[in-house]
């Protein structure tokens, strides 16, 4: 069945680093694909999206494109903040039931 | 919109008790999901409604917990009777369904069995 691999963290930087969550996916058919963030104490958000192969999804200084030859959605960050300290979830499109399948999660912590 | 809302924020109960979590999702939307997230599992669909009717309810852990949506702006997740390995945080979830798969989280509610 589908599933989304993402890459095991924590992750730790400094702040104005640059960053890289890698993720990678396997699925029959055209899924759409998502980055999801969730902070400490809350529900989990949508960052960015990405409709169709080759399209970047970009929200608040993150960008992922959707890589079909890789059947990849990596995120990146050219600067990290420690307010971007988080997890992070790569999620595809079920089409067939509707749904969202979500990888496993990313901790970033970024130090001051 | 005020977006999904969840009750209660923090329940704390004893084993055996039975307990109701309750959500109201985003108006017009046609899905909801109840997911749980514990750091040993990480985050798991328990069960999700299309118009008020349960489509999958795989992930539904055991006949302890059950879920209905008596209408389309109002469900509840029950668990009765409730054991100390059911403390997680509860998410709800709903999602404007045809072509966007977006799902929009609410706040959780942080079980937790003594």
């Amino acid at each position: 069945g589908d599933s989304v691999t993402q890459m095991e963290g924590p992750v730790t930087l400094s702040e104005e680093a640059f960053l890289t969550i890698n993720c990678t996916y396997t699925a029959t058919g055209y899924p759409s694909l998502f980055w999801y963030v969730q902070y400490p104490g809350e529900g989990l958000q949508l960052l960015l999206k990405a409709t169709k192969a080759d399209d970047k999804g970009s929200n608040k200084g993150f960008e992922a494109t959707y890589r079909k030859e890789t059947t990849s959605f990596h995120l990146e960050k050219g600067s990290v903040q420690v307010s971007d300290s988080a997890v992070y979830f790569c999620a595809l499109s079920d089409s067939s039931a509707s749904k969202i399948i979500f990888g496993s999660g990313t901790r970033l912590s970024i130090r001051p | 919109d005020a977006g999904v809302i969840q009750s209660p924020r923090h329940e704390v109960t004893e084993m055996g008790q039975e307990v109701t979590l309750r959500c109201k999702p985003i108006s017009g939307h046609d899905y909801l999901f109840w997911y749980r997230q514990t750091m040993m599992r990480g985050l798991e669909l328990l069960i999700y409604f299309n118009n008020n009717v349960p489509i999958d309810d795989s992930g539904m852990p055991e006949d302890r917990f059950s879920a209905k949506m008596p209408n389309a702006s109002f469900s509840t997740l029950k668990i009765q009777p409730s054991e100390p390995r059911d403390s997680a945080v509860y998410f709800c979830a709903s999602s404007p369904g045809g072509r966007s798969y977006e799902q929009y989280f609410g706040p959780g509610t942080r079980l937790t069995v003594t």
